[in-house]
């Protein structure tokens, strides 16, 4: 079964770097996934796709301190120079066949 | 600049029914598979069901098979959500969102539209 695991929470300090891991279940290892951010009271915003080999290609408009990385079944988010507005939901986003989505359950990044 | 604006939610009675739109503009609507997702409140992203391109392929969760039709006018830019027999599993804002042409991931997503199952 095509599973995503994400810690519910994370925090780290105004100006420092973060990086969010979304895990893969077993099997599904070579999937790409995607990442979005969801501000309070906001709808999601698409943030990038990220590949198994660590390539990654951003939304319109994602500043340069977002980026995405890989290693086996992990998945991440690296956010840098963090800012109070980044504070968020964060949710990657896998696919079957694109007819059917699976989320992770999401990763509430607190920005102390 | 893609847009994607719900409406049509609002508060039914356990049993009722709701039909959902999503007005499209910014992009060329009929060359692109659309999703709608829903999240409950205070919980996390969940899938419910797709179109492809042309209406010809839907899709649906498990959980909502048999009682919400997906369905669209290319004509119009429009995407529907028909969905019956709603309980209070169904309460939640419902996001209509577009699929990416090189993958498959949602790549634009509206601001929602809440649908609350109540008596």
């Amino acid at each position: 079964q095509l599973v995503l695991t994400q810690s519910p929470s994370a925090s780290a300090s105004l100006g420092a770097s973060v990086k969010l891991t979304c895990t893969l279940s077993s099997g599904h290892s070579t999937f790409a996934i995607a990442w979005h951010q969801q501000q309070p009271e906001k709808g999601p915003r698409y943030l990038m796709r990220v590949k198994s080999d660590g390539s990654h290609i951003k939304g319109d408009g994602i500043p340069d301190r977002f980026s995405g990385s890989s290693s086996g079944a992990e998945r991440y988010l690296t956010i840098s120079s963090l800012q109070s507005e980044d504070e968020a939901d964060y949710y990657c986003q896998t696919w079957h066949t694109g007819t059917y989505w699976v989320f992770g359950g999401g990763t509430k990044l607190t920005v102390l | 600049e893609v847009q994607l604006v719900e409406s049509g939610g609002g508060l039914v009675q356990p049993g009722g029914s709701l039909r959902l739109s999503c007005a499209a503009s910014g992009f060329t609507f009929s060359n692109f598979w659309m999703h709608w997702v829903r999240q409950a409140p205070g919980k996390g992203l969940v899938w419910v069901s797709s179109i492809s391109s042309d209406g010809d392929s839907t899709t649906y969760a498990d959980s909502v098979k048999g009682r919400f039709t997906i369905s669209r006018d290319n004509a119009k830019n429009t995407l529907d959500l028909q969905m019956r027999s709603l309980g209070a599993e169904d309460t939640a804002v419902y996001y209509c969102t577009r699929r990416s042409l090189d993958a498959s991931h949602a790549d634009y997503w509206g601001r929602g539209t809440l649908v609350t199952v109540s008596s």
